[in-house]
């Protein structure tokens, strides 16, 4: 099992553009997050999803937005990159279940320079 | 609201040292709460769980509810455990498995 997966590993963007980071996940996870780590921030969540087809609003979801069209995948867009979305980007995914709350399983991380 | 405080960025000690890495939180309700390791190259995964009461590569966590804290222990370090924890709270209701996570402490085991 590969595990969490995100695409692409680094990526450089001028102000203004967008673009789409990719998680993936094998595990049959029913809950996935998005987070950015930042120094002396620690990791903080943009947007997570319960299931397929659900999105919601984590504490720093501005600027973001996502997509839960298939079960393994959950998509991070950033429409009009800004110099402040200059962090490293990282996915997880939770089984949610009972006694598994809290474990969750983390990507590779994707870093992210906006010029 | 819900908070995760550790107050040192940077812990530097000796090997065979006792290490304790601080976590304090604030939450209303019942707190869950866990401590996460990223070595160097890896991937953020979990240590511990204050539920299990288990013992991880040595490191031991209690939770306590009167000082709201949960301080990350081992009684020798290793130069392996060089790495960046985090201590993090499980919050929110509703069943969503959401972590609020503290700022990080990198451990540096020096030899």
């Amino acid at each position: 099992n590969a595990g969490v997966t995100q695409t692409p590993k680094f990526r450089v963007l001028k102000t203004g553009q967008s673009m789409t980071l990719l998680c993936a996940q094998d595990m049959n996870h029913e809950y996935m997050y998005w987070y950015r780590q930042d120094p002396g921030m620690g990791l903080r969540l943009i947007h997570y999803s319960v299931g397929e087809g659900t999105t919601a609003k984590g504490e720093v979801p501005d600027g973001y937005n996502v997509s839960r069209l298939k079960k393994q995948n959950f998509l991070l867009g950033l429409e009009s990159a800004a110099p402040s979305q200059t962090s490293v980007y990282f996915c997880a995914s939770s089984s949610g279940l009972a006694g598994g709350q809290g474990e969750q399983f983390f990507g590779p991380g994707t870093r992210l320079t906006v010029l | 609201a819900q908070r995760v405080t550790q107050p040192e960025k940077l812990l530097s000690v000796f090997k065979g040292a006792p290490v304790e890495l601080k976590c304090n939180y604030s939450y209303s309700g019942s707190p869950e709460l866990f401590w996460y390791v990223q070595y160097s190259r890896q991937r953020l995964q979990l240590l511990l769980r204050h539920i299990s009461r288990e013992s991880i590569k040595g490191f031991t966590a209690d939770l306590n509810k009167g000082e709201t804290s949960f301080h990350l222990k081992k009684p020798f370090a290793q130069e392996e455990d060089s790495a960046m924890y985090y201590c993090a709270l499980l919050y929110g209701s509703g069943n969503t498995g959401k972590l609020i996570f503290g700022q990080g402490t990198t451990l540096q085991v020096k030899p």
